[in-house]
């Protein structure tokens, strides 16, 4: 079976500080690993994926496979970023069937 | 704007009956995906539809059951509703034969009173 961890429900940040987001998976295989966000009043949409590893609005994510953990990380946060985030798993080969986190609010503070 | 649109927005229902959720995917996207997002929560997996077949399915009971037509469009139908099934339903939607990325609706919010 495979499931997604998020330790913190809540985290707060000021602006200008680095932030990271949290995110542990349990999979006996090798998962594809994505981060979604949900800023308000929006839809959940599409941060970053592990494979296409890029940098999205500051954002990274390093999948540690020994660790089995899928990180988010920014230098800078901005009061842009404060949002709701998911961290999310797929199986190989499954067509974005996801398995998502409880998630973490983040609050950047001016 | 993603294209993926659900219906009804809200919904209320009475335990014991029976719901009809609608998705309507993005064009050039042959699957679909439902969730279920209690208060929260992250989404739960419910299941998938692909080329109009289910194609993989979360721990839910058989009265979950959905659709999906030619034009890749899909319903979610619930029976016997419990109070439990309260909660926001989302469909995403992405051409799996492409490995694209899932775009989400903008969900249905179900109560059961």
């Amino acid at each position: 079976a495979q499931r997604v961890t998020q330790p913190e429900k809540l985290l707060s940040v000021f602006k200008g500080a680095p932030v990271e987001l949290k995110c542990n998976y349990s999979y006996s295989g090798s998962p594809e690993l994505f981060w979604y966000v949900q800023y308000s009043r929006q839809r959940l949409q599409l941060l970053l994926r592990h494979i296409s590893r890029e940098s999205i609005k500051g954002f990274t994510a390093d999948l540690n496979k020994g660790e089995t953990s899928f990180h988010l990380k920014k230098p800078f946060a901005q009061e842009e970023d404060s949002a709701m985030y998911y961290c999310a798993l797929s199986r190989p080969n499954t067509g974005n069937q996801f398995y998502f986190g409880t998630g973490t609010s983040l609050t950047v503070i001016p | 704007e993603t294209g993926v649109t659900q219906s009804p927005t809200h919904l209320i229902k009475t335990r014991g009956q029976q719901v009809t959720l609608r998705c309507s995917s993005q064009s050039g996207h042959n699957t679909v995906s439902w969730y279920q997002q209690a208060l929260g929560q992250g989404p739960q997996f419910i299941f998938q539809y692909y080329r109009e077949e289910e194609n993989g399915r979360g721990n839910f009971p058989p009265r979950f059951s959905g659709l999906q037509f030619p034009n890749y469009s899909s319903e979610l139908n619930v029976n016997a509703l419990e109070l439990d099934d309260s909660a926001l339903y989302l469909c995403a939607s992405s051409a799996r034969d492409l490995n694209t990325e899932a775009f989400f609706g903008q969900g249905t919010r179900l109560t059961v009173v």
